[in-house]
């Protein structure tokens, strides 16, 4: 069966502060990939997408990167955090195509302080 | 273009009645729908899915929705609310292209009052 890890659940970070959430996927192959910002009463919304190694989507400005130097590897990373960037992150997988299933992992909580 | 609208950022029910949360979709492809739970500090569980074969979904936990073409609803229902239905629930769109375009709902919070 297919897992999802994301690390680390919880982390406080000072402004200015890099950044590095991890996030893999086990039992397939070639999935697509995502990165998900959810703040604080607010819903969720799309920061980045792969389909492939190397082949990263932003759909929002920012100051956030993403890479995906392996199949089933994805990682947000950010060179100076902003007060702004606090949030609880979700990395997701699903197969490629259209209409299927997103699966979720348990998500991490960055406060920048 | 593709949109999901859900009509209610909060519901409140007494444990043991029925829960209505509902859902309208836009979409210009024949959509895939889905409903997620969300419970607090956690990911988002899969709870249901329609992908155009019966309009009539059967999830987990007693959750169902009916997908109605004509009304562009995926209204998520339960006929009796447990204590740890609580949490959020956010109804997503999926339609076709490139990378599978999904579009997630505001999420409605629904609170169980014992």
């Amino acid at each position: 069966s297919q897992t999802i890890h994301q690390w680390p659940a919880t982390l406080v970070q000072p402004v200015g502060s890099p950044l590095s959430l991890e996030c893999t996927v086990e039992g397939t192959s070639n999935p697509n990939l995502y990165w998900y910002r959810q703040a604080a009463g607010r819903g969720l919304q799309l920061l980045f997408y792969s389909v492939g190694i190397g082949q990263i989507s932003s759909e929002v400005p920012q100051n956030l990167s993403a890479s995906r130097p392996q199949d089933r590897q994805f990682i947000l990373s950010s060179k100076k955090l902003l007060l702004s960037d606090s949030g609880f992150y979700l990395c997701a997988w699903s197969q490629g195509g259209s209409g299927n299933t997103i699966y979720f992992g348990e998500g991490s909580w960055l406060t920048v302080v | 273009a593709q949109s999901v609208t859900q009509l209610d950022s909060h519901v409140s029910v007494s444990e043991g009645t029925p829960v209505l949360l509902r859902c309208n979709y836009s979409s210009s492809y024949s959509p895939s729908l889905f409903w997620y739970v969300q419970h607090p500090n956690k990911g988002l569980q899969l709870l249901l899915k329609y992908t155009s074969a019966a309009t009539l979904v059967k999830g987990i936990n007693g959750f169902e929705a009916e997908f109605k073409k004509s009304e562009t609803s995926f209204h998520l229902t339960k006929p009796s609310a447990h204590m740890s239905d609580a949490a959020e629930y956010f109804c997503v769109v999926s339609g076709s292209g490139g990378y599978q375009k999904v579009t997630f709902g505001t999420g409605t919070k629904l609170q169980v009052i014992p």
